[in-house]
């Protein structure tokens, strides 16, 4: 059974203080990795999709990058602002073509100042 | 650009009282997804929809209808209602799946429906 999941689940830093959430998968195969952010009361909010092995992306402080079996997120010296939860999502071959998502159950992340 | 909306944003209903909630996108996209969020479940598939007039179940689609009648609205009803369908509800959209990576695949979210089961 395809499986995804985050951790920690929840997760509080310092401003300034840069660390990685974790999201590990086991997949029948895999077309894409994607990260969203998530705000209280709102929709999840797409951040980067990684599809091989080796890959990265950036934006702003955020780094995601990605291997045969887990995918990270690094926050490099965060702000307060970028407390959120960090939901990461699979899309498989099973799936068909219907961009279908297989989530994890999110990490909580809290930056205080 | 609105995205995706829904409506109601709030609801509260009574046990076996049915409601629908409303999806609409502006952005042309041709799937259409219904999710519900659960805490400690994360985001689990209710049904979906890959084209205008074709729906398709998801991993939980036990006391839910859907329909997609014109391509930009998806609607999920709830026929009888129960207190274990207390959750949140979200609608997601995106283009038709394309091979070639980079190609956009994901999906953008609406803003939720909170619905309440007495």
């Amino acid at each position: 059974e395809d499986q995804v999941t985050q951790s920690p689940e929840a997760l509080r830093l310092q401003e300034g203080e840069s660390s990685s959430l974790n999201c590990s998968y086991t997949v029948s195969g895999l077309r894409g990795l994607f990260w969203y952010r998530q705000d209280p009361g709102k929709g999840p909010e797409f951040l980067f999709t990684l599809y091989s092995a080796g890959e990265e992306k950036e934006k702003e402080r955020l780094k995601a990058t990605l291997t045969k079996k887990e995918s990270f997120l690094h926050i490099t010296a965060p702000k307060p602002e970028d407390s959120a939860t960090y939901l990461c999502a699979v899309q498989t071959p099973y799936g068909g073509a219907t961009n279908k998502l297989i989530f994890g159950t999110g990490t909580l992340l809290a930056v205080q100042p | 650009n609105a995205g995706v909306t829904q409506t109601p944003k709030f609801r509260v209903l009574k046990t076996g009282q049915s409601m629908t909630l409303l999806c609409a996108q502006d952005m042309n996209h041709e799937y259409m997804y219904w999710y519900r969020q659960d805490p400690g479940m994360g985001l689990r598939l209710i049904h979906y929809s890959v084209g205008e007039g074709t729906t398709a179940k998801g991993e939980v689609p036990d006391g839910y209808n859907v329909s997609r009648l014109k391509k930009q609205n998806f609607l999920l009803g709830l026929e009888s209602a129960a207190p274990s369908q207390t959750s949140v509800y979200f609608c997601a959209s995106s283009y038709a799946y394309r091979l070639e990576r980079g190609a956009g695949n994901e999906q953008f979210f609406g803003p939720g429906t909170r619905l309440t089961v007495l």
